[in-house]
């Protein structure tokens, strides 16, 4: 079945520094994929996405690339901030997309002034 | 963008009762409402996926008995855990596709969690 592999966190960083979030996938065919943000206290936000390869996606300074060689979709983003604190989660969707997303369990980013 | 709520926020109820979650899309019609389950620690794992109007399809080793899912109208689903105990404690989460959403795009509640003493 469907899986994606996400970094385990905590990551911790300080202010402006350069952030990356590894991610990796099976799936069969050719997934859509994506990543969610959560902030405290919220629900999931889409953060951006891509639908096929070599596709970038990018929102708020943050960007992803879809690989199908590595079958990757690493989160990165250049300078971060302290409001970048969140939890992020790495999915995807195969087949017709009518189907749910198969998360990652998910980063918990912490960023410090 | 589009706004779903859950309700309740959190509940805490007996082992042996049944329990009640709302999902509602608050500006968008729902077509397809999807019930997701999250674990400390771990990512969220689908368990049903429900069309307005159908049945639910149930993912594999969830139980369609325990776990009531109802897609009566465009823009309320709503997951009813019945002969709650401890094991059900969890964050329950929702998410609503539909018309004029963006393909694959889902919109998510903000949770719900779960304690059953």
């Amino acid at each position: 079945g469907d899986s994606v592999t996400q970094m385990e966190g905590p990551v911790t960083l300080s202010e402006e520094a350069f952030l990356t979030i590894n991610c990796t996938y099976t799936a069969t065919g050719y997934p859509s994929l994506f990543w969610y943000v959560q902030y405290p206290g919220e629900g999931l936000q889409l953060l951006l996405k891509a639908t096929k390869a070599d596709d970038k996606g990018s929102n708020k300074g943050f960007e992803a690339t879809y690989r199908k060689e590595t079958t990757s979709f690493h989160l990165e983003k250049g300078s971060v901030q302290v409001s970048d604190s969140a939890v992020y989660f790495c999915a995807l969707i195969s087949g017709g997309g009518a189907d749910g997303l198969t998360f990652g369990k998910g980063t918990h980013l912490i960023i410090q002034p | 963008g589009a706004v779903v709520s859950q309700h309740p926020s959190r509940v805490i109820c007996k082992s042996g009762t049944s329990v009640k979650i709302e999902c509602r899309s608050l500006d968008f019609q729902a077509t397809t409402m999807f019930w997701y389950r999250q674990f400390p620690k771990q990512s969220l794992m689908l368990m049903a996926t429900s069309n307005e109007g159908s049945k639910a399809t149930y993912e594999q080793g969830v139980e369609k008995d325990k776990f009531l899912i109802n897609h009566a109208s465009l823009t309320l689903s709503t997951l009813t855990v019945t002969s709650a105990h401890p094991e059900d404690s969890s964050f329950y989460i929702c998410s609503a596709s539909g018309q004029g959403a963006v393909r694959y795009e889902q919109y998510f509640g903000p949770g719900t969690r779960l304690t059953v003493t």
